[in-house]
């Protein structure tokens, strides 16, 4: 069974630190390009970060550069996401996500979203 | 930066067709991808690449994408589609970004 699990939400102050995990079963993680994707309560889904298969292209949205760093172990079919400088506004339940895609001449064209975890809740407040 | 407009509800009676809108500046060149999102659950693609279904995705779910508006339709409604339902994209036209739209509130009567 394809499967995504996160771990390492929880509840942080303001301006702190935290590290998400994924694990990943049921397909070859090393095959595929992972995402994160974020819902604020109440609100609707943001995409946060994207990473490539071998970790070297990475995206992020805007509101999260300079601060989050999305990174894979693909040994440990795992991935991650380092949240540091944490605000009150990246409060959400974050989803671990497999990316389904199209590239022409190297650039992403299309991107999907075909296998969410079941999420794991960030609460940044002091 | 792209954005994706979509109404915020849609109320559908039990069997008729449910038509929820995604509107973007000539979303037609891009490839749109449909999720549906239960309460308290993670969401499930159900439509990929404008018109594709997932495995397992019943075929009552259909979609389409010209000009400047996709649509998800859904036939047959029946009382388990009620959900949250939102379109996305991939925007490589200035910065690599996926897009989500607002999200739909698909009410069945």
């Amino acid at each position: 069974e394809v499967q995504l699990v996160e771990s390492g939400g929880g509840l942080v102050q303001p301006g702190g630190s935290l590290r998400l995990s994924c694990a990943a079963s049921g397909f070859t993680f090393s095959s595929y390009w992972m995402s994160w994707v974020r819902q604020a309560p109440g609100k609707g889904l943001e995409w946060v970060a994207n990473i490539k298969q071998d970790g070297s292209e990475k995206y992020y949205v805007d509101s999260v550069k300079g601060r989050f760093t999305i990174s894979r172990d693909n040994a440990k079919n795992s991935l991650y996401l380092q949240m540091n400088s944490l605000r009150a506004e990246d409060t959400a339940v974050y989803y671990c996500a497999r990316g389904d895609m199209i590239t022409f001449g190297g650039v992403i064209v299309s991107y999907a979203f075909d296998i969410w975890g079941q999420g794991t809740m960030v609460t940044v407040s002091s | 930066s792209y954005v994706l407009t979509q109404p915020p509800s849609v109320s559908v009676a039990p069997g008729k067709t449910a038509r929820i809108t995604c509107g973007g500046n000539n979303i037609g060149s891009k490839s749109v991808h449909w999720y549906q999102q239960k309460p308290g659950q993670a969401p499930v693609l159900v439509i990929y690449y404008d018109s594709d279904r997932p495995s397992g995705i019943p075929e009552r779910f259909s979609g389409s994408n010209s000009g400047n508006t996709a649509t998800l339709t859904i036939s047959r409604v029946e009382a388990g589609d009620e959900a949250d339902y939102y379109c996305q994209v991939w925007d490589s036209s200035s910065d690599h970004r996926g897009v989500f739209g607002g999200g739909t509130k698909l009410t069945v009567l």
